[in-house]
């Protein structure tokens, strides 16, 4: 069954570049028709969908988070990165890493999730 | 950008059907998938594709979706149903965007 792991500091500072990983175990990162995705959810709200990448590099983000956001991939350590530059306080939330399956175009629901790492920002 | 609408909280006496509501411009041309989240747990999908349920989700929860409004039906509420329910569609602008909508906390 797959598991999602993510890991990265618990800490970071204003406007500075967060770092996070989320790595796969019991399945595979390259399967059609899933792509990998994060959201992250602050404290005592919802949940906001930052980005996706596919298992050749394509990647979707979130349009409020577009310019401080980049995703890669790493298929032969079947892991998945999010950088998210310029972090503010407001930028602290519980991160997430999530699988999409991908049924049709317009049906992409997150399927399996991480457990979730808080990440503080604070100076 | 599109917009999702839920009533923050839905409450509900045990064993009795909840309905929480789910409201967007057309969501009944969409595809609407639902997430419980207990205290300090990650989501878990408990329906997609408007009424689908994961193997292990009991068959009390169930979907509908028409017109502007997306609704998710459990039935017989357990206390152990407790928890933020959020919904989710997909859409394609601006840029592939996956939506989520503010979420429900169920009481029960």
């Amino acid at each position: 069954q797959l598991q999602l792991q993510e890991s990265g500091p618990g800490l970071a500072k204003p406007s500075e570049t967060l770092s996070l990983t989320c790595t796969l175990s019991g399945g595979s990162i390259t399967t059609s028709n899933y792509y990998w995705a994060w959201i992250r959810q602050p404290p005592g709200k919802g949940l906001e969908w930052i980005g996706t990448i596919y298992h050749t590099g394509s990647t979707f983000y979130s349009p409020s988070l577009k310019s401080r956001v980049t995703m890669s991939i790493d298929t032969s350590k079947s892991q998945f990165s999010l950088e998210l530059n310029s972090l503010t306080a407001a930028d602290t939330a519980t991160f997430y890493c999530a699988r999409v399956r991908v049924a049709a175009t317009h049906r992409r629901w997150f399927d399996t999730w991480g457990q979730g790492t808080l990440v503080t920002v604070s100076s | 950008s599109y917009v999702l609408t839920q009533p923050p909280s839905v409450s509900v006496a045990p064993g009795q059907t909840a309905r929480i509501t789910c409201g967007g411009d057309r969501i009944g041309s969409k595809t609407v998938h639902w997430y419980q989240q207990k205290p300090g747990q990650a989501p878990l999908l408990v329906v997609f594709d408007d009424y689908d349920r994961p193997s292990g989700i009991p068959e009390r929860f169930s979907g509908s979706n028409s017109r502007d409004t997306a609704t998710l039906i459990i039935t017989n509420v357990e206390a152990g149903d407790e928890a933020d329910y959020y919904c989710q569609v997909w859409s394609s602008s601006p840029d592939h965007s996956y939506v989520f909508g503010p979420g429900t906390n169920v009481n029960v």
